[in-house]
């Protein structure tokens, strides 16, 4: 069965300083894996997907198959970038539970 | 454009009652999959249509649970005698192409079973 792994339900970071959402996947074949966000108010959205390997609001993620892991990265925090982050895998969506990132003024 | 919509935004049933939601998703998406957001938790796969055809519907979690989109757009969850293990957010998505594509998620049902 394929399984998604967020450590972290909480992370605050201080705007300007790097930030790394972890995620882990457990999945047998090569994987699609995604990072959805929610902002305050607003509805889910796609942030990124890995086989795009696009840059998104200066955020970036890499697939580790190794580790079997997509953290996803920003070298200096926003406070924009505050809100809740979700790690997804496949067609139909295997989600994480998801990290609240807090950016510390 | 507009976004994928659900209808209604939030429900409060009494336990033992049948409720039904409603999704409207992006005009001309094939696929629409339903996910259930219990609190604190991330979303859930429930059922998965490509068109009127319901080709997945391995997530839902009894057979109170029935969806069905009988023209290919608008589709319908329903419920029948609610629990209060049916307390969730229940999320709608369409996306324009079959296979692995960007999801577009409407706001969401607030269900309360009481």
């Amino acid at each position: 069965a394929q399984r998604v792994t967020q450590p972290e339900k909480l992370l605050s970071v201080f705007k300007g300083a790097p930030v790394e959402l972890k995620c882990n996947y457990s999945y047998s074949g090569s994987p699609e894996l995604f990072w959805y966000v929610q902002y305050s108010r607003q509805r889910l959205q796609l942030l990124l997907r890995h086989i795009s390997r696009e840059s998104i609001k200066g955020f970036t993620a890499d697939l580790n198959k190794g580790e079997t892991s997509f953290h996803l990265k920003k070298p200096f925090a926003q406070e924009e970038d505050s809100a809740m982050y979700y790690c997804a895998l496949g067609e139909k969506l295997t989600f994480g539970t998801g990290t609240r990132l807090t950016i510390i003024p | 454009g507009a976004g994928v919509s659900q209808s209604p935004r939030y429900k409060v049933a009494k336990r033992g009652q049948d409720v039904a939601l409603r999704c409207d998703p992006i005009s001309g998406h094939v696929s629409l999959f339903w996910y259930q957001q219990a609190l604190g938790q991330g979303p859930e796969f429930l059922t998965y249509f490509q068109n009127e055809a319901q080709l997945d519907k391995s997530g839902l979690p009894s057979d109170r649970f029935f969806a069905e989109r009988p023209e290919g757009s608008v589709s319908t969850l329903k419920i029948q005698r609610t629990q209060q293990e049916d307390s969730a957010v229940y999320l709608c998505a369409s996306s324009s192409h079959t296979g692995v594509y960007e999801q577009y998620f409407g706001p969401g049902t607030r269900l309360t079973v009481t």
